[in-house]
This record gives structure tokens, C-alpha cells and sequence, in this order.
């Protein structure tokens, strides 16, 4: 089974800075089947990167995905006080279970 | 208005059993398949399991965690989908969100509903 590793754990930035965060999967994997998901407190994730560089609709084009094979980055390009919260990575392979990572927490410095 | 909204979430003792439900609307429900995924407290997500089409006999897939306790059902006339939760532990105590798959991505998330597994 597919294990994805986000790195790091936590990321303190300032707002207008670039955040840069990774998710990394224990063997090859198909970009087509990789997806990021933001979640704020007390709120449903929601879908920002699929195809792991297509980005979702309604998403900030500040929000980028990038990536193959075994190492996947999600760029947000100019922080703004509404994007700190937690991403996660997600791998859908061609049959479940459905792995995510374990999340990285974007938080204001 | 495209949304999911589950209920149905509650206390209950380990060993009990509670029955989710997820109820669709502005979309054709009956054309994807659908999925929970939970999140214990201050933890990560965790997928749960899914639901195909009724073109594919409505055939299921659980987390190994769940596997043989949890059951999750469709009922397309009425765009509700269901988790039955039987043999309840303690560590199953979580927020439970479903979510319509679309191609490898899960579009639309319910806001989740809380089960809490306590004596």
C-alpha cells in the first residue's frame, strides 16, 4: 500500500510570502490520480488541485500544483490571511482504499 | 443549490451501532459514485469507503480499519447515501464527511457530521 508523506509537518510564513509544500509517496505513482485538499477549522476540506496541477473551479490561480512520480509540490504563490490552514495530499489509485497524507499546517508567523 | 449534507451523528456507547446519512441535491446523484471519510479529533482524513453505480451492482470498498463493522448503502430514487456503523469502538469517534468522487478527486464534501463512541 501507498504511503504519501507531506513535508514539513508545520510552515510559518508571513502573508505575501511563498509557501511551498510537498507530498511524497513511498513508490511511483500516476499524476493523473494525485489531489490537494484545503481544510480550515471547523470546515470540509475542499478540492484545490486535481490531476496534480489542475486547479479546481473557483480556485485562486496563486494556488499551483506541480509534479510525478514520487514527488508532488503545491505552491501558493502569495500568501494571503485566508490561505493559512491545512492541505492535504490524496492519491486515488485504480482501486481504493484512497491514501492521504498526513497534512502540513500553514500557519501566519 | 449543489450540496451534501449528512446527519444523523450522535453519542454512543461502544458496541452500539448508529446509521448515517448523506443527502444530495443539485447534481445527478445516481451518476457517481460516493464515498465517506472521517476525521478523528485533531487528526488527519481517513478514507472509509466507498459506493459504485448501480451499473456496477452497487459494489462497496472499506478501509481495512472498518471492513466487516461499517456498511455504506445508496438510495438513488431518494439521492441519500447512508453509513451504517455496527460494533462501535472508541477510536472510531470522528467527524464523518462524505463526498462525490469525480474522476480521481473528491469535488464536493458534506460539512460532516460527529460520531462520538463513549461509555
Amino acid at each position: 500500500e501507498i504511503v504519501l508523506t507531506q513535508s514539513p509537518d508545520t510552515l510559518s510564513l508571513s502573508p505575501g510570502e511563498r509557501a511551498t509544500l510537498s507530498c511524497r509517496a513511498s513508490q511511483s505513482v500516476s499524476s493523473t490520480h494525485l489531489a490537494w485538499y484545503q481544510q480550515k477549522p471547523g470546515q470540509a476540506p475542499r478540492l484545490l488541485i486535481y490531476g496534480a496541477s489542475s486547479r479546481a473551479s473557483g480556485i485562486s490561480d496563486r494556488f499551483s500544483g506541480s509534479g510525478s512520480g514520487t514527488d508532488f509540490t503545491l505552491t501558493v504563490s502569495r500568501l494571503e490571511p485566508e490561505d493559512f490552514a491545512v492541505y492535504y495530499c490524496q492519491h486515488f489509485g485504480n482501486s481504493p482504499p484512497y491514501i492521504f497524507g498526513q497534512g502540513t499546517k500553514l500557519e501566519i508567523k | 443549490e449543489v450540496q451534501l449534507v449528512e446527519s444523523g451523528g450522535n453519542l454512543v456507547q461502544p458496541g452500539g451501532s448508529l446509521r448515517l446519512s448523506c443527502a444530495a441535491s443539485g447534481f445527478t446523484f445516481s451518476d457517481y459514485f460516493m464515498d465517506w471519510v472521517r476525521q478523528a479529533p485533531g487528526k488527519g482524513l481517513e478514507w472509509v469507503g466507498l459506493i459504485r453505480l448501480k451499473g456496477d451492482r452497487y459494489t462497496t470498498d472499506y478501509a481495512a480499519s472498518v471492513k466487516g463493522r461499517f456498511t455504506i448503502s445508496r438510495d438513488d430514487s431518494k439521492n441519500t447515501l447512508y453509513l451504517q456503523l455496527n460494533s462501535l469502538q472508541t477510536e472510531d469517534t470522528a467527524v464523518y464527511y462524505c463526498a462525490k468522487e469525480n474522476w480521481s478527486k473528491f469535488e464536493l464534501w458534506g460539512q460532516g457530521t460527529l460520531v462520538t463512541v463513549s461509555s
